[in-house]
């Protein structure tokens, strides 16, 4: 079956420490994203891709990292200079960019 | 300044009264309108694509069409299950936006 997984589901870090959320997909998607989603607010674009070892920021970068050295895979860093962290955080993936997206299950990261 | 406007913030219906979820965009270049579905603590769920006003699509109990500023989701006789967060996406010229979404409760 293709998809998309994330991992973990939940996720609990000190403040000041630096977090990796894993997002992998087999769907053969040129084009990923991750997205922040906080209660009541709509998704939140953080980085994307379009292709392997290319990526931009979106809206809300500051204080995040993230890798593209494979396909398959682009893991989030959540880093000690975000200041407000804990929230729900959502990785897709579309064919190209601007196709619809297919979306993980998701983590929800505390910080505490 | 690109914008999607998502109404009403929550809905609740009995199960089988019919109703319309609004999505109102003002966007320059519209490249396409999506449609998901999300349940509590779980990511959104692809329902529909909409490129051009006078479009419409249908699955089940959900159907979407577009004008040229708003979208609506129409949703014929609900079930409980139908309960969830739906939420729309508009692609502009240069990035996808996502709404707030609406909040709809299907009442036994």
């Amino acid at each position: 079956d293709g998809g998309i997984t994330q991992s973990p589901k939940y996720l609990f870090r000190k403040e000041g420490q630096n977090v990796t959320l894993s997002c992998e997909q087999n769907l053969n998607h040129d084009a990923m994203y991750w997205y922040r989603q906080d209660p009541g607010q709509g998704l939140r674009l953080i980085y994307y891709s379009q292709i392997v070892n290319d990526f931009q920021k979106g809206d809300i970068a500051e204080g995040y990292s993230v890798s593209r050295e494979k396909k398959e895979s682009f893991p989030l860093t959540v880093t000690s200079a975000q200041k407000n962290p804990t929230a729900f955080y959502l990785c897709a993936s579309s064919i190209t960019q601007g196709d619809e997206q297919y979306f993980g299950p998701g983590t929800r990261l505390t910080v505490t | 300044e690109d914008q999607v406007t998502q109404s009403p913030e929550a809905l609740r219906l009995q199960e089988g009264e019919s109703s319309s979820l609004n999505c109102s965009y003002t966007v320059s270049g519209l490249r396409g309108l999506f449609w998901y579905r999300q349940d509590p603590g779980k990511g959104p769920e692809f329902l529909f694509t909409l490129y051009s006003a006078g479009e419409e699509k249908e699955k089940e109990r959900l159907k979407a069409t577009l004008t040229k500023k708003e979208s609506f989701l129409h949703i014929t006789a609900p079930k409980p299950e139908d309960s969830a967060t739906y939420l729309c996406a508009v692609h502009g010229a240069s990035k996808i936006i996502f709404g707030s979404g609406t909040r709809l409760s299907i009442r036994p």
